[in-house]
């Protein structure tokens, strides 16, 4: 079965800083990977996803990811935060097939911006 | 516009109360599922349906149904709630979970209380 870690809790920043979410994840094959946000009161938002081919994904809003199978991660990062991204974002990840698919969410990351 | 509904956005019950939170989705989505959101466990699968008439439990599918009669529709029932289902409840559907990477989207969420 997968699993999927977010180590950190809670993280804050200051807008215009750079930002990275760490992502674990834990599965036999290459999983299909995801990062979703939720903002207050919200449902969630896909943020981007990895299947295949280019390790590095880009996303909506500024975000990109990393994928990096040797160290089963697939960081999220954004170069220069603004206030708006203030949230809590999800990483994900989607196995098998068939009527075996499954999507695994992590606990989440709450993301504070100072400003 | 595409979207998926569910209904109630908020309610409060008694415990042995039996209930229904509606989801429907208008873009003829084959995948549909359930999530249940609580404080420091993120989301977590209660039920998912590959199509109409095929449904199959999640992580947490104790003391809910669900069913698929017809392909937008997909009602999350507890027969008898109980104090430890108060929760945020997600609806979510994907144009297809088969073993695809399919972008989720999400309902507005139903924030339940069962007292």
């Amino acid at each position: 079965a997968q699993s999927v870690t977010q180590p950190d809790i809670h993280i804050t920043v200051s807008e215009g800083a750079s930002l990275e979410l760490r992502c674990n994840y834990s599965y036999g094959a290459t999983p299909y990977l995801f990062w979703y946000v939720q903002s207050p009161g919200q449902g969630l938002q896909l943020l981007l996803k990895y299947f295949s081919g280019d390790t590095l994904v880009q996303g909506i809003k500024g975000f990109e990811a990393e994928f990096k199978r040797s160290q089963s991660s697939f960081n999220l990062r954004k170069p220069s935060v603004h206030w708006s991204d203030a949230a809590e974002y999800f990483c994900a990840v989607g196995a098998g097939g068939g009527s075996n698919y499954k999507l695994t969410f992590g606990k989440g990351t709450l993301l504070t911006v100072n400003p | 516009e595409a979207q998926v509904t569910q209904n109630p956005r908020y309610l409060i019950t008694v415990t042995g109360k039996k209930l229904t939170v509606t989801c429907s989705q208008n873009m003829n989505h084959e995948y549909m599922s359930w999530y249940r959101q609580d404080p420091g466990l993120g989301l977590r699968q209660i039920y998912y349906s590959m199509n109409v008439e095929a449904t199959d439990k999640g992580d947490v599918p104790e003391g809910y149904k669900v069913s698929r009669k017809e392909k937008r529709n997909f009602p999350l029932i507890l027969e008898s709630p109980s104090p430890n289902q108060t929760s945020l409840y997600f609806c979510a559907s994907s144009l297809s979970g088969v073993g695809v990477s399919e972008k989720l989207f999400f309902g507005s969420g139903t924030q339940l209380s069962v007292l």
